[in-house]
């Protein structure tokens, strides 16, 4: 099993664009969800869904868009890319029910000049 | 709404130094929780989870930590750290009935040779 997986490892955009961040897994878990890490802010939750078709918002989800076609993927999209979604970002998934242990993707590196 | 307060942002040890890092987090009803490990340039991967039972529990590396759940703290230790266990710590937590996990600020932990 490969786990979580999450592509570009670093991107740098400009201002003003947008752009797809990819995750998948192959777990078979039902649940997946979008953090981002900034310094001194911990992990945040972005976006998460419970199964295919079926997405919500966290903590922090302006500027960002989700949605969730198949149980394996679950991609990030940046509408118009801003200077303070400069961060990494952490791609996770679990089991729906129980325990709600998270694995985590290898992160994507953002800057946004 | 959850809550995760970590209040150590910076440890500075010694190898072989004992380490305790304080977790408390504000949700009354049943909870699981967890403590994740980055070390650096990794992804987070899971130290410990407690879910019900022994309140002491332990994890991989020797590192362990005990609920109080009377204190609402999961306060993590290792008697003698060593220098690889330098890494961020989260502290995450779980409230039965929400699917989310939210995370404490982290805490980084620098261990001298």
């Amino acid at each position: 099993n490969a786990g979580v997986t999450q592509t570009p490892k670093f991107q740098v955009l400009k201002t003003g664009q947008s752009m797809t961040l990819q995750c998948a897994q192959d777990m078979n878990h039902e649940y997946m969800s979008w953090y981002r890490q900034d310094p001194g802010m911990g992990l945040r939750l972005i976006h998460y869904s419970v199964g295919a078709g079926i997405t919500d918002q966290g903590e922090v989800p302006n500027g960002y868009n989700v949605s969730r076609s198949t149980t394996e993927d679950f991609p990030l999209r940046l509408l118009s890319a801003a200077p303070s979604q400069t961060s990494v970002y952490f791609c996770a998934s679990s089991q729906r029910e129980g325990a709600f242990e998270q694995y985590f993707g290898p992160g994507t590196r953002l800057t946004v000049t | 709404a959850q809550s995760v307060s970590q209040h150590n942002h910076h440890v500075i040890l010694s190898e072989a130094a004992s380490l305790e890092l304080g977790c408390n987090y504000s949700y009354g009803g049943t909870v699981n929780l967890f403590w994740y490990v980055q070390y650096p340039g990794q992804h987070l991967q899971l130290l410990l989870k407690y879910f019900s039972g022994d309140p002491l529990v332990k994890g991989i590396k020797g590192f362990e930590a005990e609920f109080i759940k009377s204190k609402f703290s999961f306060n993590l230790r290792k008697p003698s750290v060593q220098w690889s266990d330098t890494a961020e710590y989260f502290c995450a937590v779980n409230a039965w009935g929400f699917q989310k996990l939210v995370f404490g600020t982290g805490t980084r932990l620098l261990v001298s040779p």
